[in-house]
């Protein structure tokens, strides 16, 4: 049974760019998380859906960070501009139901020049 | 705020003994508690989880202690194995609430 995928698994761009990451979850998963690790904050959520619904957003740092989740089956998470503080490893995880455990993917690891 | 807290970024185990790894958390609301294991380049993956009503919960060789008093858990490995080598994150959330709240990982090596 496949796991959460991301891809892409690795991006560098140029500050300014826009960005989208992309994520599709475990097949029967109701709820999406995007989460964000860095060396300063470690792993922190960023917002997560329910049945497609964003339902917690607070964790998104700015408005250049946006997430949709058009169907049951894709999310993808927006950064644009881009800036170089935005470096991290973004997580994609989904969970059957909101009481966790929660599945990861393998994260994409973004470079902002 | 860090609401979870590991202590230890590293520990070093020989192979067969056992491993105790640590976590703290300061939110009395938190009822439900999991270890996460994370190799380089993957996801993190769960392990084990442990509510709030009990105080102990065990999986082969993994076991989880939570000692609501202290607002402390722990995780025991027994016996240890090289393939255990990873880093681990204690993770707490309410039952109500998807925020889960990850601690900072504490990184373990199991030498052969």
């Amino acid at each position: 049974d496949a796991g959460v995928i991301q891809s892409p698994r690795h991006e560098v761009t140029e500050m300014g760019q826009e960005v989208t990451l992309r994520c599709k979850p475990i097949s029967g998963h109701d709820y999406l998380f995007w989460y964000r690790q860095t060396m300063m904050r470690g792993l922190e959520l960023l917002i997560y859906f329910n049945n497609n619904v964003p339902i917690d957003d607070s964790g998104m740092p700015e408005d250049r960070f946006s997430a949709k989740m058009p169907n049951a089956s894709f999310s993808t998470l927006k950064i644009q501009p881009s800036e170089p503080r935005d470096s991290a490893v973004y997580f994609c995880a989904s969970s059957f139901t909101g009481v966790q455990p929660q599945h990861f993917g393998d994260g994409t690891r973004l470079s902002i020049l | 705020d860090q609401q979870v807290k590991q202590n230890s970024p590293s520990l070093s185990v020989q192979e067969g003994r056992i491993s105790i790894l640590n976590c703290d958390y300061t939110n009395s609301m938190f009822d439900y508690f999991l270890w996460y294991k994370k190799y380089p380049a993957e996801g993190p993956t769960f392990l084990i989880s442990i509510s709030s009503i009990k105080d102990k919960n065990e999986d082969g060789r993994f076991t989880v202690f939570l000692n609501k008093s202290a607002k402390h858990l722990s995780l025991h490995i027994v016996p240890s194995q090289p393939g255990d080598s990873a880093v681990y994150f204690c993770a707490a959330s309410e039952r109500n609430n998807n925020d889960m709240r990850f601690g900072a990982g504490t990184r373990l090596t199991v030498k052969p």
